[in-house]
């Protein structure tokens, strides 16, 4: 079964803490993983995804096929990255298109 | 235009009326998404348009009813909703239907049903 699982609701820092969002997957294919991040009342849009190998706003994340694992990290957390972040799938083999998403984290940076 | 644009933003509708939201984008994109949201959840697949023709129905109930004239509209018509079927409706688009490429989403349409 296709799944993506992310083991925490919500995870409060402080500013300048590093910060790590664990995303766990579940499938039996090749996947493609996304992280996607929803601002407050901002539309949900695309972080980063593990096949561009980016860096964006300061957030890494890496495919870990042996853990199968996508955990998103950040040195120094900023007070502008509070939102919900959600690891999403979606396999080669899929139907076309089709995202697995996690249950989302919602990320609290206290100043 | 690198948005997706979708209207209404706020729809309230009575479970005997009939209404429908829209969705547009002018990016060339060729797949088409509608997603159903609730709050604090992460959004839902529902309908799947792969050059103009519907390829992914997740078991969505006939109350909802999807359209897609042509490569950059995609309706949403609804019929008879329930109280349950109040949520954020979110359209969006990809270049094509495929595993590798982004989805950009729309902002969304905020639906209660009374």
């Amino acid at each position: 079964a296709q799944r993506v699982t992310q083991p925490e609701k919500l995870l409060s820092v402080f500013k300048g803490a590093p910060v790590e969002l664990k995303c766990n997957y579940s499938y039996s294919g090749s996947p493609e993983l996304f992280w996607y991040v929803q601002y407050s009342r901002q539309r949900l849009q695309l972080l980063l995804r593990h096949i561009s190998r980016e860096s964006i706003k300061g957030f890494t994340a890496d495919l870990n096929k042996g853990e199968t694992s996508f955990h998103l990290k950040k040195p120094f957390a900023q007070e502008e990255d509070s939102a919900m972040y959600y690891c999403a799938l979606s396999g080669r083999d899929n139907q076309g298109g089709k995202l697995i998403f996690g249950q989302g984290t919602e990320l609290s940076v206290k100043p | 235009d690198t948005e997706v644009t979708q209207t209404p933003k706020h729809l309230v509708m009575g479970m005997t009326n009939k209404k429908s939201l829209k969705c547009e984008q002018h990016m060339g994109h060729r797949a088409m998404y509608w997603y159903k949201q609730k709050a604090k959840k992460p959004p839902e697949l529902m309908f799947v348009y792969s050059y103009e023709k519907l390829s992914i129905n997740e078991s969505v109930p006939s109350r909802f009813s999807p359209e897609c004239p042509n490569s950059s509209l995609l309706n949403l018509h609804l019929h008879a909703l329930q109280p349950e079927d109040s949520a954020l409706y979110l359209c969006a688009s990809s270049q094509v239907a495929g595993p590798t490429y982004e989805q950009y989403f729309g902002p969304g349409t905020r639906l209660t049903v009374t």
